[in-house]
């Protein structure tokens, strides 16, 4: 498809399993971003890939969290050890690298910890 | 500490009038703004956007407004439809200052009454 995808849609796991989100972005898009979004609140940026530079990975809440990305294209986010306040719809969102250029997101992947 | 604000959570509106959503910011280098609706179980979707040299930008039946000096943007939305009811979402970010990353607002529920 022409979007930003990402999988699993849906994950429910245990409290301290580790647990890996993929986001596929738009072809050509060489930013891409993960937000997360938990009940009632906006989103909250988490980290940003641009091309080759070094990630901004500064909305990163833990060290339980870190993200990679092959080349400029796919994306994965890990969360070490989880906690029952990981529990979010976790976003990505590819862009073109130029000035006001908007984000497109994917539908996100809802992450619930029991 | 919340850069973006929306206040009024709800606004109802009847088909055919015009909504009005409402946005503040607190960060003076934000250069860039968007509006993202969403539906349930769904990402955000680019609505529309506007720079900071501008003042206001229209497309279609949607317009948003930048007043710099009060830190103020809002969209409208004329003439309503019921397919518009959704969560609308503003954000921004600092593009001069080389961080693209976006701060959002906690959203806006919009009901569309036929």
């Amino acid at each position: 498809g022409a979007g930003v995808s990402q999988s699993p849609s849906n994950k429910v796991t245990e409290k301290g399993k580790d647990v890996e989100l993929r986001c596929d972005p738009i072809s050509g898009h060489t930013a891409l971003y993960w937000y997360r979004q938990r009940l009632g609140q906006g989103l909250e940026f988490l980290i940003y890939f641009q091309g080759n530079s070094a990630p901004d990975k500064s909305g990163l809440p833990s060290d339980r969290f870190s993200a990679e990305r092959t080349g400029e294209s796919v994306s994965t986010l890990t969360i070490q050890r989880t906690q029952q306040e990981d529990s979010a719809v976790y976003l990505c969102a590819s862009s073109l690298a130029l000035m006001n250029q908007p984000q497109h997101f994917g539908d996100g992947t809802r992450l619930s910890i029991l | 500490d919340q850069q973006v604000k929306q206040n009024s959570p709800s606004l109802s509106v009847q088909e055919g009038r015009i909504s009005i959503l409402n946005c503040d910011y607190t960060n003076s280098m934000f250069d860039y703004f968007l509006w993202y609706k969403k539906y349930p179980a769904e990402g955000p979707t680019f609505l529309i956007s506007i720079s900071s040299i501008k003042d206001k930008n229209e497309d279609g039946r949607f317009t948003v407004f930048l007043n710099k000096s009060a830190k103020h943007l809002s969209l409208h939305i004329v003439p309503s439809q019921p397919g518009d009811s959704a969560v609308y979402f503003c954000a921004a970010s600092a593009q001069t200052e080389g961080n693209n990353r976006l701060a959002f607002g906690k959203g806006n529920q919009v009901v569309v009454i036929p």
